[in-house]
């Protein structure tokens, strides 16, 4: 059974920080991976997906890795600004199924 | 491309009554249409999914009497919470795949809508 989780849960940075959030899963055999952000009472927004025969995705001051053989992802947000404050989920589509399988997700804040 | 549009994003109504949520594919083919639920502090889960023409499948846990889904065309997928009650208060979220099997079955998501049930 898949199971992903995101650590830290939440951190606090300052404006102008580099950060990495990471997201783990214990199934390696999967379709793709899809990183997310939720702003407070709002919708979800897919900010990059990484099929499984790529190993990075980039768009913008966000870049996305991928190590399936050791179910890692990471989701690098450069020189942090206080609009990047949301929270930030890892979703895996696990080969074999037809469900998306979230991690319960970062909470990020970035201090003006 | 692959646009996935839910309607409405955010909804309040009163105990009791029903409400119908919608997803659209805007720019594809929807083969499959999936529906998501996320509770307070909670990761989204899965309720069920449907195929356009068919009945919906179902997750374990979810009651196929109070979430209707219909899916009647290739582009649109609707779920209705029947009687709905304050526990049934939610961010509900849809998702589109063309179908093809394997990796091509990338799920794009709609946005989310709020429930809220007073």
């Amino acid at each position: 059974k898949q199971e992903v989780t995101q650590i830290p849960a939440a951190l606090s940075v300052p404006e102008g920080e580099n950060l990495v959030l990471n997201c783990s899963f214990t199934d390696s055999a999967i379709y793709n991976l899809q990183w997310f952000r939720q702003d407070p009472g709002k919708g979800l927004t897919s900010l990059l997906l990484i099929q499984s025969s790529q190993r990075e995705q980039t768009s913008g001051r966000l870049n996305a890795s991928l190590d399936k053989s050791s179910g890692r992802s990471t989701l690098y947000i450069a020189a942090s600004q206080p609009g990047d404050s949301a929270t930030y989920l890892c979703a895996v589509h696990t080969s074999g199924t037809y469900k998306y399988i979230f991690g319960t997700g970062t909470r990020l804040k970035v201090l003006a | 491309g692959a646009v996935v549009s839910q309607h409405p994003s955010r909804v309040i109504c009163k105990s009791g009554t029903s409400v119908k949520i919608e997803c659209r594919s805007l720019d594809f083919q929807a083969t499959t249409m999936f529906w998501y639920r996320q509770f307070p502090k909670q990761s989204l889960m899965l309720m069920a999914t449907s195929n356009e023409g068919s009945k919906a499948t179902y997750e374990q846990g979810v009651e196929k009497d109070k979430f209707l889904i219909n899916h009647a065309s290739l582009t649109l997928s609707t779920l209705t919470v029947t009687s709905a009650h304050p526990e049934d208060s939610s961010f509900y979220i849809c998702s589109a795949s063309r179908g093809g099997g394997g990796a091509k079955n990338i799920q794009y998501f709609g946005a989310g809508t709020r429930l809220s049930v007073l």
